[in-house]
């Protein structure tokens, strides 16, 4: 089951903040993010795991709500270069599937 | 390292053919999986493996089939071609710690269009 994303798309200005949510009606064992440019691959920002593990870039900050099935995103001081789309995977206690969003959008103007 | 590697890049197909993606990682990656991707429905889970000798169905696995002989190798065949078949296929992989995936490696992709 698909994990629910929202917003589905944002405008910045650059130097302002985003926050990207991602929730799903299942228990979530792990949260995965990743950023896709326009014609380009996936690219891993962060893995959140149950119990508080992270792993991930320096430069992005999440969280995992293991309660609420939710995980936001927090993309601070926006660049030009995170205009993309980012996408949250997840999986769910007793599944070996890693499903993703539908994503959201991230325009970044200067 | 070449990392994930997808062939072709592009193809076009008439439907009813039927055709073979081709996905290698040269990592030693237990986890490969294949994803679709269409305009506003996101990445969606074809099929994956855990290993060699073990694959299992995803979220939109109809019309398509996968084995992994190897763990380099995750061919992915589309049996009888359809319009709806029409999308940019990706392919992943990654390793696993024992009780979660690491991050997910994706190759380059391969953009199929039905006719």
């Amino acid at each position: 089951q698909q994990p629910v994303q929202s917003p589905q798309a944002v405008i910045l200005r650059e130097g302002e903040d985003a926050v990207i949510n991602c929730s799903s009606s299942k228990a979530l064992y792990s949260v995965h993010w990743y950023r896709q440019k326009h014609g380009e691959a996936p690219v891993f920002l962060m893995i959140l795991l149950k119990g508080g593990e992270q792993k991930g870039h320096e430069k992005i900050s999440a969280s995992f709500n293991e309660k609420k099935q939710q995980s936001s995103l927090y993309l601070t001081a926006s660049q030009l270069s995170y205009s993309g789309t980012y996408f949250c995977g997840s999986t769910q206690g007793g599944s070996e599937k890693l499903v993703f969003g539908k994503g959201t959008k991230l325009t970044v103007n200067p | 390292n070449a990392g994930v590697t997808q062939t072709p890049k592009f193809q076009v197909l008439k439907t009813g053919q039927s055709m073979t993606l081709q996905c290698a990682q040269d990592m030693n990656h237990e986890y490969m999986s294949w994803y679709r991707q269409d305009p506003g429905m996101g990445l969606r889970l074809i099929h994956y493996s855990v290993g060699a000798g073990i694959t299992d169905q995803g979220e939109v696995p109809n019309g398509y089939n996968v084995s992994r002989s190897t763990t380099e190798d995750f061919p992915l065949r589309l049996l009888s071609a359809a319009p709806s078949q029409t999308s940019v296929y990706f392919c992943a992989s990654s390793s696993y710690r024992g009780d979660a995936y690491n991050e997910q490696f994706f190759g380059p992709g391969t953009r199929l269009t039905v006719l």
